[in-house]
């Protein structure tokens, strides 16, 4: 298999549930991205790993917790989440050097339903 | 500091008619350039992007767009829209050089329709 792939692809909570989201990349790359894809409003940013170390949390709740055991996967652990965390979330990884400009890859998304 | 304005959240065209996507940039540095294109219930796909080569840059499924410095634009064309092309575009930023890890600054999204 090849490129991104994010599981599930839909998933609905209750708001004491917990769960994860998975990520995995069959691409060498060397950077991974959580994003948040909410209606009406811009794509964000969530997490960064490059080489498996954190290096960006755009302010997220502790409600989702991220893990990165190695440069293929990414996990989103989710609990206690409330319904305006109903949205796309996207995974994304990229090959970044010094040079930058690769570009990022996308898997399909998980489409999460806080009910 | 970059952002990302994409001019018109909804654009609306026949089909076989030209399509414009309009991107404006800003950046203190130089930038790096990207569309994509997300299909209902799916991830983004990479259009194409400007990485400071030729301006005139062309993607796949008859795309292309012109990395234009003086007007900081970077629109995206099609000569000759087909239905499969409904979508909505996102266009990005990057900054040029360095390590550009979780830099990627994403415009609002424009949703194509395209009428028979």
């Amino acid at each position: 298999e090849t490129g991104v792939t994010q599981t599930p692809r839909h998933l609905v909570m209750g708001m004491t549930n917990k769960k994860s989201l998975k990520c995995e990349q069959h691409l060498g790359h060397n950077a991974m991205y959580w994003y948040k894809q909410s209606a009406k409003k811009p794509l964000e940013l969530m997490f960064v790993y490059n080489f498996k170390e954190q290096t960006e949390n755009n302010s997220v709740p502790s409600r989702f917790s991220p893990e990165c055991p190695n440069s293929s996967h990414l996990f989103l652990h989710l609990h206690t989440l409330q319904p305006e965390d109903s949205a796309l979330y996207l995974c994304a990884s990229s090959q970044e050097s010094v040079t930058g400009g690769g570009g990022y890859t996308f898997g399909s998304g998980t489409r999460l339903t806080v009910v | 500091a970059q952002s990302v304005t994409q001019l018109g959240s909804h654009v609306s065209v026949s089909e076989g008619a030209l399509v414009l996507l309009r991107c404006n940039y800003s950046s203190s540095v130089p930038p790096y350039l990207f569309w994509y294109v997300q299909y209902p219930n799916q991830g983004l796909q990479l259009l194409l992007k400007y990485t400071s080569a030729a301006t005139l840059v062309k993607g796949i499924n008859g795309f292309e767009a012109e990395f234009k410095k003086s007007e900081t634009s970077f629109h995206l064309t099609k000569p000759s829209a087909h239905m499969s092309d409904a979508a909505e575009y996102f266009c990005a930023v990057s900054p040029a050089g360095g390590t550009s890890y979780g830099k990627l600054t994403f415009g609002q999204g424009t949703i194509l329709t395209v009428h028979p």
